[in-house]
């Protein structure tokens, strides 16, 4: 079955660490997008990729890192430089910029202590 | 720019109907979108409206004013089940752009 997975479901990492969080879809998608939401808010955008080897800043980019080598696989890289790093990250992927509708990943929750 | 409104919380009867209304104010648009969210999980595609009037699917339904910037989705005969937030995001210039989110709790 097709999908899109995020690893791990929970993830815990200490003040100061890098962290990343995988995103992996074998939808052949193009598009693959990066959201935080924090508790009582809706998605906000970090970072997106319309094509392999190519991203673009999202609303809230700043102590976030990305890579798109390969189609299947959109990375994202928490930061020490992120000053509030604790929050639910949903990947997404869509069959093209062009066209809307994305599917979503489960999720991982990050907790930074 | 982008503003996308919508209640914080709305509470109702097990059986009754609930309306969410949703307005925005963004620098395009190229079709509005409803998502259900059950706490810690991923949302999941209710409606997608492009044009003016009302899609209905179900106990679902979901409305699109474009010119006065306006969306509502329509809960129908209410079940426990539905007890979530509902997402209302707005897509433009290639990507989805999201409301807070209304919780919407459900009472037997």
């Amino acid at each position: 079955d097709g999908g899109i997975t995020q690893s791990p479901k929970y993830l815990f990492r200490k003040e100061g660490q890098n962290v990343t969080l995988s995103c992996e879809q074998n939808l052949n998608h193009d598009a693959m997008y990066w959201y935080r939401q924090d508790p009582g808010q809706g998605l906000r955008l970090i970072y997106y990729s319309q094509i392999v080897n190519d991203f673009q800043k999202g609303d809230i980019a700043e102590g976030y890192s990305v890579s798109r080598e390969k189609k299947e696989s959109f990375p994202l890289t928490v930061t020490s430089a992120q000053k509030n790093p604790t929050a639910f990250y949903l990947c997404a992927s869509s069959i093209n910029p062009d066209t809307p509708g994305y599917t979503f990943g489960s999720g991982t929750r990050l907790t930074v202590v | 720019g982008k503003n996308i409104d919508q209640p914080t919380e709305m509470t109702a009867t097990e059986g009754a109907i609930v309306q969410i209304n949703c307005t925005y104010q963004t620098s395009g648009f190229n079709g509005l979108f409803w998502y259900q969210q059950h706490a810690g999980e991923a949302p999941t595609f209710l409606s997608y409206n492009v044009l003016d009037g009302l899609e209905e699917k179900g106990r679902f339904s979901s409305f699109l004013s474009r010119s006065k910037g306006y969306s509502y989705l329509l809960l129908k005969e209410l079940q426990m089940k539905d007890s979530a937030s509902y997402l209302c995001a707005v897509y433009n210039d290639y990507k989805l752009s999201f409301g807070a989110g209304t919780t919407v709790t459900v009472r037997a």
